[in-house]
């Protein structure tokens, strides 16, 4: 059973960084993509970006300028940080597996969510 | 503004059919997957692929796909099938980069 939590602070004070982590049991990091997805209050879902084990990543081009994902294999973990936060940025915060399969793709585990807050 | 178009809102009946559409260039070369959320909870992915269900997924739920647009349908949706519902694609751009439509919160009267 695969399973993904994100930890993290609830609470980042506007142009500071937003640090988040995803821990993934019962599957190893080192195959797959892995996502980060964030959800505004009553809005919808926005992917942020991936990563691959390898270390390869890439981010939505609206976000590009502040956010870098990295992984942690011996921890079997990976990361998000969002640099420069305003309140725009207070979001549910997902991480997920992302299953890639030629014009397939799909994510098929997801972490229950963390809200964080941008506010002084 | 999002690549991927659905509607906002659609209504079905209980125990009619519904389908949810999502229109993007991408979907031209690219299977959308579908996700439902329930208030609170994390998306859960229903359809992949050409029409893929995951395990624990009911039979009602299935997909398809025709030029730049991708259908969800549920045959006889239930009360439980109340819930905002969301595609999801890769960019047009080529850029390996992932898109999510808007959104369509479903209704089951």
């Amino acid at each position: 059973q695969v399973q993904l939590q994100e930890s993290g602070p609830g609470l980042v004070k506007p142009s500071e960084t937003l640090s988040l982590t995803c821990t993934v049991s019962g599957a190893s990091i080192s195959s797959y993509y892995w996502s980060w997805i964030r959800q505004p209050p009553g809005k919808g879902l926005e992917w942020i970006g991936f990563l691959y084990y390898s270390g390869n990543t890439n981010y939505n081009p609206s976000l590009k300028s502040r956010v870098t994902i990295s992984v942690d294999t011996s921890k079997n973990q990976f990361s998000l940080k969002l640099s420069s936060v305003t309140a725009a940025d207070t979001a549910v915060y997902y991480c997920a597996r992302w299953a890639v399969r030629g014009v397939i793709h799909y994510f098929d585990y997801w972490g229950q969510g963390t809200l964080v807050t941008v506010s002084s | 503004s999002s690549e991927l178009t659905q509607d906002p809102a659609v209504s079905v009946a209980l125990g009619q059919t519904v389908r949810i559409t999502c229109q993007g260039d991408s979907l031209r070369s690219y299977y959308a997957s579908w996700y439902q959320q329930k208030p609170g909870q994390a998306p859960v992915l229903v359809i992949y692929g050409k029409n893929n269900r995951p395990s624990g997924i009911p039979d009602r739920f299935s997909g398809s796909s025709s030029g730049n647009t991708a259908s969800l349908t549920i045959t006889g949706a239930q009360a439980e099938d109340e819930a905002d519902y969301y595609c999801n694609s890769r960019d047009s751009s080529g850029n390996h980069l992932g898109v999510f439509g808007g959104g369509t919160k479903l209704t089951v009267l």
